[in-house]
Formats: structure tokens, sequence, C-alpha cells
């Protein structure tokens, strides 16, 4: 049962271009979403957060969009650089305002930045 | 720069053997988390421990696994009789009691299960 879904395994990118990542999820109750960067051998590195109050958050190269609607949320990342090169997880959560909850994780997409 | 700190990096042990990984949260922050990720597979989440108490588990969180946090610093997690698929890449994460939501990972510990 997947409740977040990437679609998109792999992505590849000309340097200086938009990298667009897509994420779905089906589970209504999710209110919080958010983007982490994973490198080989390390741990999740957050990168960018958005409550479902917001359509839009932005925090210097990277913007995330959420249409409710939808269940559809994007990251962009404007403009590509070689070290964004990374696997993207999108994951969620309920209970925006706090609480113990678990991240619920897509399966990841893997950006190839191309010189 | 506070970050999640985790030991030991890769552990290698027996089927059957109990396992006891290692993580020291962000100083500040007072809900902790234990996630895998099996090779190939997504980040799963098992368990999650607020105020010296489990919170949340995840249906793979059964009686082989527990959690502690034994002093004012570590927070661990215990696989009593660890099986062949128990393999994967152990992540600890943590996260400040506020409104926000974002949790911050360690680099994780991979164990394997011979």
């Amino acid at each position: 049962d997947q409740q977040v879904k990437q679609n998109s395994p792999s992505l590849s990118v000309q340097e200086g271009r938009i990298s667009i990542l897509n994420c779905d999820y089906t589970n209504s109750m999710f209110d919080y979403f958010l983007w982490y960067k994973k490198y080989p051998a390390e741990g999740p590195t957050f990168l960018i957060s958005i409550s479902s109050i917001k359509d839009k958050n932005e925090d210097g190269r990277f913007t995330v969009f959420l249409n409710k609607s939808a269940k559809h949320l994007s990251l962009h990342i404007v403009p590509s650089q070689p070290g964004d090169s990374a696997v993207y997880f999108c994951a969620a959560s309920g209970y925006s305002g706090g609480g113990a909850d678990g991240l619920t994780f897509g399966k990841g997409t893997h950006l190839i930045i191309q010189p | 720069e506070p970050e999640v700190t985790q030991t030991p990096s890769h552990q290698v042990t027996q089927m059957g053997q109990e396992v006891i990984l290692r993580c020291v949260p962000i100083s500040n922050h007072l809900y902790f988390y234990w996630y895998r990720q099996i090779l190939g597979q997504k980040v799963e989440f098992l368990v999650s421990f607020y105020n010296n108490e489990i919170s949340e588990k995840s249906e793979i969180f059964d009686d082989q696994f527990s959690v502690e946090r034994p002093d004012g610093s570590n927070f661990t997690l215990k696989i009593r009789s660890t099986k062949l698929e128990d393999s994967a890449m152990y992540f600890c994460a943590s996260k400040e009691e506020t409104g926000h939501n974002e949790q911050f990972f360690g680099p994780g510990t991979r164990l394997t299960v011979l």
C-alpha cells in the first residue's frame, strides 16, 4: 500500500536548468509534507517542507508546490547544480502541529545533473 | 551545527544474536525515531519515542524490537534475535518539540545478518 508515490525512479537534468520532482499521496490525513535529499551511505537530509494550509513554500533554489485537491506535490530546483545529484525522497505526516507521528516516505527519485 | 550521531556505522552479526544500535539525538530534541531502509526499498518508519515511552510503532516493530533511552543522551534500538531479513540500514532521527515536523536523521547503521 503505497500511500506516498514517486513514480519517476530517476530524472536527468542539464546543469543550470530546472529540476522538477513529483510526488503523489493517497492518505487524506496527511497534512505536512517534506522533501529529503540523500547521498549514498548517508542519512536523509531535510530540504524543505510545506503545511497543507499553504500551496507554496520557497527556500533559496528550492520551491515546493502543493495541490491538495489533486493530492500532488512537486519540488522545483532552480538552477540545478552538480551537487544536487542525489536521491530525493518525498515524505508525509499527519498532525502538523506536532506529535510523534512517523513519516511515510516515497521510494525516491534519483536526480542526475548533467554538465 | 548540531547533528544526530549513530554507532556503529556497520554491524555484522550472526542470525539469532542480539544487537543494540545506538544513537545520540540532537540535544534539545524531545521526539526520537527509528527507521530502516532495506536495500533498494524505501525508508520505513519503525517507532517513535517521547517522554520516555513509545508513542507510535509500525507493524514492523514486533516483539523482537525494543527501544530505550538509558540516559539523558543516548537512544537505543535492540533487536533480540536477529533474522536474515533484518539486514538493512537503520536510521535514527530526532525532532524538537515545536509546531514543525522536520525530523533530522543520523548517518545510519548498516546491519548485516549472516
